[in-house]
């Protein structure tokens, strides 16, 4: 079965700090997929990231990054120099195929304070 | 086109009502999928499309759940007999293909009375 665990439920920082998002996945599979998605609270969900278990390279897309590890099970999130835009609920997911059955983890509450 | 279109937004019903919401995918995109958030909770996979054809569907589609893809354009999810516990929110996404993006809509949310 698969599992994703994000342990912290809400994180709150004032604007300009960085943040990471912590995320730990469970999956006996060893092609793999893991993604991340933010929803504001208009609702929607909004993709970030995907990821397939054969690259290991982080990743930066302007202040957002990602750090996969394996060995740990472990893809982490992190936003550089918040700002009040990035308050959202992000959630790590991961699938066995592409964007097929998503299993999402419980997410969590980030809130930029000015 | 700017995007997934869910209908209606909200719905409060009565339990025991039978209750159908509809998603317009994105222009082109073959693969829809309908996922289950509940409060404090991340989204649930139900069941998806590729075209016309429902592929798989989750145990948590319970008989009283239905979904069609007609001509594999838009989509409905029917639920009949509502229950308390089917009180959520109700996502639908699309996507290209497999693995190209997927654009999740804003949601129908649920409330049974």
């Amino acid at each position: 079965a698969q599992k994703v665990t994000q342990a912290q439920t809400e994180i709150s920082v004032v604007e300009k700090e960085d943040v990471t998002l912590d995320c730990v996945y469970e999956t006996r599979d060893t092609t793999y997929y893991l993604f991340w998605y933010k929803q504001p609270p208009s609702g929607e969900l909004v993709f970030l990231i995907r990821r397939n278990s054969f690259d290991e390279q982080n990743e930066i897309s302007g202040r957002y990054s990602w750090n996969f590890q394996k060995s740990t099970s472990s893809f982490n999130f992190t936003i550089t120099a918040s700002q009040v835009v990035d308050s959202a609920v992000y959630f790590c997911a991961l699938s066995n195929f592409g964007n097929e059955k998503l299993t999402f983890g419980t997410g969590t509450r980030l809130t930029i304070i000015p | 086109d700017t995007g997934v279109s869910q209908d209606p937004r909200h719905k409060i019903t009565k339990r025991g009502q039978n209750v159908t919401f509809r998603c317009d995918p994105i222009s082109e995109h073959n693969r829809l999928y309908w996922y289950r958030q509940t409060l404090g909770q991340g989204p649930e996979f139900l069941t998806y499309f590729q075209n016309e054809a429902q592929l798989e569907k989750s145990r948590l589609l319970s008989d009283r759940f239905s979904a069609e893809r007609p001509k594999g354009s838009f989509s409905t999810l029917e639920i009949q007999r509502t229950e308390q516990g089917d009180s959520a929110m109700y996502l639908c996404a699309s996507s290209l293909g497999e693995y190209t993006e997927a654009f999740f809509g804003q949601g129908t949310r649920l409330t049974v009375v």
